[in-house]
């Protein structure tokens, strides 16, 4: 089945610091999107980004889905940006229906 | 606006009873669907429902049954409660295919 990694695995950024996400998916997709989950467990949709780029604040990313990775960009972080972000795929399966995957994650902790 | 509800938030069972994981969206969404969250392993879709009366497999829909008798609901069954059943349980929905989900708070269930 199709392989989605995230990396980096754990990141630990200084507050104000900027960062770059990255997902690797291992076959064509019809779907990607961002999620944050908080240190809460909530989980939020931050993009729906099958391709091209998007910008919301001070997050912004970028699918080429060509080439099968996307990026998530973290700018001027700040402590609340803490907690796990995942990329998520979906494609459709041989019968018919369609899969969603999700990468493991990316754990990020912003230090005041 | 109540978004997706999920109950119980916190639930534990002895190995072999059975229970019903609820979820309810009010925003007319069309798809629906369930994901176990394990440590380390990001989520896993276990089933899914394209509308009402329309239910799929996921990656991971051994020992869960679902139904969807009406758009506003999505209720995950298990059968019989394993240990391995142990995790976090988010439900989801969106107006329908390839487009933004939403989560529930998610249900911490344990089996002893």
């Amino acid at each position: 089945g199709i392989q989605v990694e995230q990396s980096p695995p754990d990141l630990i950024l200084q507050e104000g610091a900027n960062s770059t996400l990255r997902c690797n998916f291992s076959d064509s997709v019809n779907n990607l999107q961002w999620f944050h989950q908080n240190p809460w467990g909530q989980l939020i949709n931050l993009f729906y980004i099958p391709s091209g780029t998007k910008q919301n604040g001070r997050l912004s990313a970028t699918t080429v889905a060509t080439e099968r990775y996307s990026l998530l960009y973290i700018s001027s972080s700040q402590t609340t940006d803490s907690g796990v972000y995942f990329c998520a795929v979906e494609r459709v399966g041989y019968t018919g229906g369609f899969k969603t995957i999700f990468g493991a994650g990316t754990r990020l902790f912003v230090k005041a | 606006n109540a978004g997706v509800t999920q109950t119980p938030k916190f639930q534990v069972l002895k190995t072999g009873q059975s229970m019903t994981l609820q979820c309810a969206q009010d925003m007319n969404h069309e798809y629906m669907s369930w994901y176990r969250q394990d440590p380390g392993m990001g989520l896993r879709l276990i089933h899914y429902s394209v509308g009402a009366g329309i239910t799929d497999q996921g990656e991971v829909p051994n020992g869960y049954n679902v139904s969807r008798s009406t758009t506003e609901d999505f209720p995950l069954r298990l059968l019989s409660a394993a240990p391995s059943q142990t995790s976090v349980y988010f439900c989801a929905s969106s107006i329908e295919r390839n487009t933004e989900a939403f989560f529930g708070q998610g249900t911490r269930l344990t089996v002893v």
